[in-house]
């Protein structure tokens, strides 16, 4: 079964550093999305991309994020300068096709961030 | 008021018991209700979505949405080990607009042989 990959699995950086968060997505999908998780608290909604830009972002997606799609496969989310309260979970996940349904989407297994 | 409320528990049946998880919300706009099943170093994976009010089954699973109390439920009949994990409930008002998408905190859920 086709499947939403991240690397890595776990990254830890000092305060201040830039930090780039992997994501394979399912290979037809064409919308992508990034969530975060706070250790203990909910899934928040970051940053939806399509067609090479951003659909929509939320309030906690500042100009310290940004997001690429480098090579066609590849679906990247930046830190520039990390800060203690990023330390979370960050989820990739990926939708077929235009039109879907939210809950169509395909989560990856995250990649844990700690910020130290 | 937070927007979606979820017992965090931790919560601890027996094999073969019936579970409920819950989940109350504040906007009256939300229209889709979705339960997520998240396994340990796993991202979340979809159980079971609703649209509107109204009861949904699936094997030993069933959705439960009562819009005007603003309340959901998941229930697990028949449970087994391998239901241990982490239940989200979320929920969006257009269901494709991830944006106003909310997810409630998780029950943690342990099931034992």
């Amino acid at each position: 079964e086709p499947e939403v990959t991240q690397t890595p699995s776990h990254q830890v950086t000092q305060m201040g550093q830039e930090v780039i968060l992997r994501c394979v997505p399912i290979s037809n999908h064409l919308y992508f999305y990034w969530y975060r998780q706070i250790l203990g608290q909910k899934v928040e909604f970051l940053v939806s991309f399509y067609n090479n830009e951003i659909s929509e972002k939320s309030e906690i997606f500042d100009d310290q994020f940004s997001v690429e799609r480098p090579d066609g496969s590849n679906f990247t989310l930046k830190i520039r300068s990390t800060k203690l309260e990023d330390s979370a979970m960050y989820f990739c996940a990926s939708i077929p096709r235009s039109g879907s349904y939210i809950h169509e989407q395909y989560f990856g297994p995250g990649t844990r961030l700690t910020v130290t | 008021q937070k927007e979606v409320e979820q017992d965090p528990g931790p919560l601890s049946v027996p094999e073969g018991a019936i579970v409920s998880l819950n989940c109350t919300y504040s906007n009256s706009a939300f229209q889709y209700f979705m339960w997520y099943r998240q396994y340990s170093r796993k991202g979340p994976e979809l159980l079971m979505y609703t649209y509107s009010s109204g009861n949904k089954e699936d094997g030993r699973f069933t959705a439960q949405v009562d819009k005007s109390s603003k309340y959901i439920s998941l229930f697990i009949r028949d449970s087994q080990p391998s239901d241990s994990a982490t239940y989200l409930c979320a929920m969006s008002v257009l269901g494709n607009n991830n944006n106003d998408m909310r997810f409630g905190a998780g029950t943690r859920l342990t099931v034992k042989p």
